[in-house]
């Protein structure tokens, strides 16, 4: 099966500043993965999907990129509301497999 | 308004069974695939189970495989998760999530507000 590694695990950083999340698979997924963002003791939501593609209502600060094993998820100007852990997630086939998450915290 | 809304848990013993089920609303319950993922307390996310929108592909994580069924009534706009052998390492939130398609391999959204499974003597 194919994992999903995320990293860092955990980041801290000050508001306003740009933060970005690297997810890995272990092996090509084209660009089937996508990114959730669950606040604390809240539903996880989506993101974004096909990579790259903002989910409607989503800020635009947030983006993703990459393709086949590497994607990042990133957040141009991070605001006290984006204080989460994000995970990403593979479903080009089952299993359907997420990250272990990256909990991100304002400095 | 799309939504989805879980129900069944409850506490179990080791070994027991339960029955899961999640209730849509807002959309074309048979024209799009269903899930089911888990968080146990404090973890991070585990994909538990999928069904394609008729019901004729189902998948499971190895970890519920023989264990755990996935099942939907499309007249009732219902769906469900059938848990037998429970362990403790089961314990956890069960949510259920709408696929963005028909078939299964897509995105999930939305999520359910969670249903939490207990196992314990």
């Amino acid at each position: 099966d194919i994992q999903m590694t995320q990293s860092p695990s955990s980041l801290s950083a000050s508001v306003g500043d740009r933060v970005t999340i690297t997810c890995r698979a272990s092996q090509g997924i084209n660009y089937y993965l996508a990114w959730y963002q669950q606040k604390p003791g809240r539903v996880p939501q989506l993101l974004i999907y096909a990579a790259s593609t903002l989910q409607s209502g989503v800020p635009s600060r947030f983006s993703g990129s990459g393709s086949g094993t590497d994607f990042t998820l990133t957040i141009s100007s991070l605001q006290p509301e984006d204080v989460a852990t994000y995970y990403c997630q593979k479903y080009n086939s089952a299993p359907y497999t997420f990250g272990q998450g990256t909990k991100l915290e304002i400095k | 308004e799309v939504q989805v809304v879980e129900s069944g848990g409850g506490l179990v013993q080791p070994g027991g069974s339960l029955r899961l089920s999640c209730a849509a609303s807002g959309f074309t319950f048979s024209s799009y695939a269903m899930t089911w993922v888990r968080q146990a307390p404090g973890k991070g996310l585990e994909w538990v189970s999928a069904m394609s929108g008729s019901g004729d592909r189902t998948y499971h994580a190895d970890s519920v495989k023989g264990r755990f069924t996935i099942s939907r009534d499309n007249s009732k706009n219902t769906l469900y998760l059938q848990m037998n052998s429970l362990r403790a390492e089961d314990t956890a939130i069960y949510y259920c999530a709408k696929g963005g398609s028909y078939y299964v391999d897509y995105w999930f959204d939305p999520w359910g507000q969670g249903t939490l499974v207990t196992v314990s003597s």
